[in-house]
């Protein structure tokens, strides 16, 4: 059973506080994303990488960053956080062969930035 | 103007009824399209593919109409589980990034 799990479901910190969002896929996927997800605006994509140590910009990255030191683990950093990181974040990863890209997802990480 | 849009509804359905909404796409050089379900507080998961020719699964049919970019989704006989926000979701012409529309809710009710 394929499985993508993070690191917290819920999640509170302070403005200006760093904060890693930790992401593990068991299925050998060579592609992972983050997404955030809020009320009107649907999924938005953050950051994805085609594989280890390689990543690209999604459609809002300010404020982000990303790592992928390891096949199996994505992780994203705010760097600084900020009111307006508050959100549902999502991670997904789907197999590198361009014909088959189903996505799973994660059961999401509800961050909240006081 | 939106790449993927939806009418968020929320679309009341009668039990055993009928319902179909649709997804406009803004490039014309899209390549793959799906719907995703999303259940209340839980992660998106893939519903079924889009192909050209119109597909169908159980009791969910999907069309593809690229002259006019659009995608529609056609539930029948609504069973109360098909109760969910319906993610039409994109894929453009290169890599595996896709791009999701808002969503379409659906609530199915006795």
């Amino acid at each position: 059973d394929v499985k993508v799990t993070q690191s917290s479901r819920y999640l509170v910190k302070r403005t200006g506080e760093k904060v890693f969002l930790e992401c593990v896929q068991d299925m050998d996927h060579e592609n992972m994303f983050w997404y955030r997800q809020d009320p009107g605006l649907g999924l938005r994509l953050i950051y994805f990488s085609y594989d280890v140590k390689m990543k690209e910009k999604g459609d809002i990255p300010e404020g982000y960053s990303v790592s992928r030191e390891k096949k199996e683990r994505f992780s994203l950093i705010l760097e600084s956080a900020s009111t307006n990181q508050t959100s549902m974040y999502l991670c997904a990863s789907s197999r590198g062969d361009r014909s088959y890209n189903e996505q799973f997802f994660g059961p999401g990480t509800r961050l909240t930035v006081l | 103007r939106k790449e993927v849009e939806q009418d968020p509804g929320p679309f009341n359905v009668p039990e055993g009824a009928t319902v179909a909404f649709n997804c406009t796409y803004s490039n014309s050089a899209s390549q793959s399209f799906f719907w995703y379900r999303q259940d209340c507080r839980k992660e998106p998961k893939l519903l079924m593919s889009v192909y050209s020719s119109g597909n169908e699964d159980g009791r969910f049919t999907a069309q593809l109409n690229r002259a006019s970019q659009y995608i529609s989704l056609l539930i029948r006989d609504s069973k109360l589980s098909d109760s969910a926000t319906y993610l039409c979701v994109v894929r453009q012409a290169a890599g595996n990034k896709l791009t999701f529309g808002g969503g379409t809710r659906v609530l199915v009710k006795p």
